[in-house]
């Protein structure tokens, strides 16, 4: 199974910081990866697909990018709605996988 | 726009089986891929497997082999997954997600998650 190593695990930040989270792959995926926001107590929602493509309704200030084994999600400036936890997902091979998430908190 | 809908929570002793389904609307069935994820308490997402009602045949993940079934049926636009032998350490939320109706990698529709608890 492919390995996804997120990076930082946790992170505190400000509103209007921007934000990169990062995304490591055991092995190349070409460009078949997703990034999901999760809220506690909601079901993940997909904000990236296809590793860059921004999924309908996402807020622009999301982006995604990388290719192979390094991928990055970038908040380019926090709102107060965007403090949750952040996972990746590859598509490359079954069995898909997640990577260990990483908690986005108010500092 | 999809939907999925799942059944509500459950109660199950060790060494049962759960059956949780997931119903969908607003899209082409056959054709969307159906993936089962759980999420235990305080934990990160773990995907399950995953059906393709047009192809049929499932895929799961090595750690479920031999306790998992996921099936499609067609006539219903509805999904199942069965987890036998539960032990505690599957009690969790479990989600159904379908694939984006314009494909790409990414489960772009999540049903609302149903609580398996597992617990003498």
């Amino acid at each position: 199974a492919i390995q996804l190593t997120q990076s930082p695990s946790s992170l505190s930040a400000s509103v209007g910081d921007r934000v990169t989270i990062t995304c490591r792959a055991g092995q190349v995926l070409s460009s078949a990866l997703a990034w999901y926001q999760q809220k506690p107590g909601k079901p993940p929602q997909l904000l990236i697909y296809d590793a860059s493509t921004l999924n309908s309704g996402v807020p622009s200030r999301f982006s995604g990018s990388g290719s192979g084994t390094e991928f990055t999600l970038t908040i380019s400036r926090l709102q107060p709605e965007d403090f949750a936890t952040y996972y990746c997902q590859q598509f490359n091979s079954y069995p898909l996988t997640f990577g260990g998430g990483t908690l986005v908190e108010i500092k | 726009q999809v939907q999925l809908v799942q059944s509500g929570a459950e109660v199950k002793k060790p060494g049962a089986s759960v059956k949780v389904s997931c119903k969908a609307s607003g899209g082409p069935f056959r054709s969307g891929a159906i993936n089962w994820v759980r999420q235990a308490p305080g934990q990160g997402l773990e995907w399950l497997g995953v059906i393709i009602p047009l192809i049929g045949t499932p895929n799961y993940a090595p750690k479920f082999q031999g306790r998992l079934t996921i099936i499609a049926d067609e006539s219903t636009s509805a999904a199942y997954m069965e987890l036998t032998s539960l032990r505690s350490e599957d009690t969790a939320i479990y989600y159904c997600a379908r694939s984006l109706l314009t494909g790409g990698a990414g489960l772009g529709y999540w049903g609302q998650g149903s609580l398996v608890t597992v617990s003498s």
